[in-house]
């Protein structure tokens, strides 16, 4: 049981070129989503996915889209990378998307766009 | 909307000392309050949680009262030790207007416990 993984787990990128961030989930959990962690900020929510087929935007959108490919695998896309999103993503799960649900991480991918 | 102030950091103590870390929050209705860790190079996790008014969570040593009143959320522990050095984060999942509750986080506090 690896609970929530990410690759990578590094990546540099120069402004303008795109990527895809993976993440998957073992625990069979409905709700899956995307943060941004940076300095002194806290983590900030991009997107998330309450279930399979569906996807919302959260606090900071732009410059993102992402995909929830099953049930398993939700993935961040950057088609234009900017200085600005530098910061490191993590990748986060829940059983129902419930208020008293426990989110669980995986560990990050810690990206730098120069 | 919701929101979540944290002691400012950096915090650094001698081990055995005692530790308190405050949390307030701002929200509407009911949100249930979490505190989550963050060792060096690794994701979060959950520390412990509290889902209503005057519930206690409990985990490690560690402990937080949800407290309605005051709404505050304060993490506390009698003795650190070494190991505890870490980065915690209070967060709160209150109402949202999306489909799934959302997780608000403060900024974190930095602790550093000395041997």
């Amino acid at each position: 049981n690896a609970g929530v993984t990410q690759t990578p787990k590094f990546q540099v990128l120069k402004t303008g070129q795109s990527m895809t961030l993976q993440c998957a989930q073992d625990m069979n959990h409905n709700s899956m989503y995307w943060y941004r962690q940076d300095p002194g900020m806290g983590l900030r929510l991009i997107y998330y996915s309450a279930s399979e087929g569906t996807t919302d935007k959260g606090e900071v959108p732009n410059g993102y889209n992402v995909s929830r490919l099953n049930k398993r695998e939700f993935s961040l896309r950057l088609e234009s990378a900017a200085p600005s999103q530098t910061s490191v993503y993590f990748c986060a799960s829940s059983e129902r998307g419930g208020r008293t649900d426990t989110q669980y991480f995986g560990p990050g991918t810690r990206l730098t766009v120069l | 909307g919701d929101s979540v102030t944290q002691m400012e950091g950096p915090v650094t103590l001698s081990e055995e000392a005692f530790l308190t870390i405050n949390c307030t929050y701002t929200a509407t209705g009911y949100p249930s309050l979490f505190w989550y860790v963050q060792y060096p190079g690794e994701g979060l996790q959950l520390l412990l949680k509290a889902t209503k008014a005057d519930d206690k969570g409990s985990n490690k040593g560690f402990e937080a009262t949800y407290r309605k009143e005051t709404t505050s959320f304060h993490l506390e522990k009698g003795s650190v030790q070494v190991s505890d050095s870490a980065v915690y984060f209070c967060a709160l999942s209150g109402i949202s207007s999306g489909s799934a509750r959302q997780l608000t986080f403060g900024s974190g506090t930095q602790l550093t416990v000395l041997p």
